[in-house]
């Protein structure tokens, strides 16, 4: 059973603070991962995508990848009141078409 | 572009009764997905078309059905509703056939069932 696993949160965090949010995945053949944000009421918006180990950086957003500790993680900069929504992270594996999805993060970001 | 659009976007259906859900992938998008979204479950996949053939499909029963048309567009259906089938339907397109793409997700149809 492949699972992707969240903290549910909710993580508060200052306005202009750094936001920190993890995900752990069970398949180790898992090659493409995603972070989606999702508001209130709304459907998913994509983020960022990652596929190679390291960090991958998009304006205020960086990506973070290891496979070896089958870790991923999105720091958010500059966080600000208009990001507060529930993060939700993604593991695909390669040949599937399928992604798990954990169940999110919820982030509150207070003025 | 225009993105992914799903309609209706809101239904209120009684049990017993069927339903189609219709969304229409962002223009050149060929493989088209289908999620069921509860706060209990989570976002859960349902399955997955790619040039009108349906490649996967998800844990649920038979009473949930789809189809995809030439043109990339999908329809699910859902027979003999069940309270718990009250949830937000996704549609998620992807540009090709490649699981490595990511996939832009319509604004959901918000279904009720009571």
């Amino acid at each position: 059973q492949k699972e992707v696993e969240q903290n549910s949160g909710p993580l508060s965090v200052p306005e202009g603070a750094i936001a920190s949010l993890n995900c752990t995945y069970s398949d180790r053949g898992s090659q493409s991962f995603f972070w989606y944000r999702q508001y209130s009421g709304k459907s998913p918006e994509l983020i960022m995508s990652i596929y190679s180990n390291g960090d991958k950086e998009d304006g205020r957003f960086t990506a973070q990848l290891n496979k070896a500790s089958q870790y991923v993680s999105l720091l958010i900069r500059d966080s600000q009141p208009s990001d507060s929504a529930t993060y939700l992270c993604a593991a695909q594996s390669g040949g599937s078409y399928i992604p798990t999805f954990g169940r999110g993060t919820s982030l509150i970001v207070h003025p | 572009k225009a993105g992914v659009t799903q309609t209706p976007r809101y239904l209120i259906k009684t049990r017993g009764q069927q339903v189609t859900l219709s969304c229409s992938p962002i223009s050149g998008h060929r493989s088209v997905s289908w999620y069921q979204q509860t706060p209990g479950q989570g976002l859960q996949f349902l399955f997955e078309y790619f040039s009108e053939t349906q490649r996967n499909k998800g844990n649920f029963p038979g009473r949930f059905s789809g189809r995809q048309f030439s043109n990339s567009r999908s329809e699910m259906n859902v027979s003999t509703l069940e309270l718990g089938d009250s949830a937000l339907y996704l549609c998620a397109s992807s540009p090709t056939g490649d699981p490595s793409y990511e996939q832009y997700f319509g604004p959901g149809t918000r279904l009720t069932v009571t």
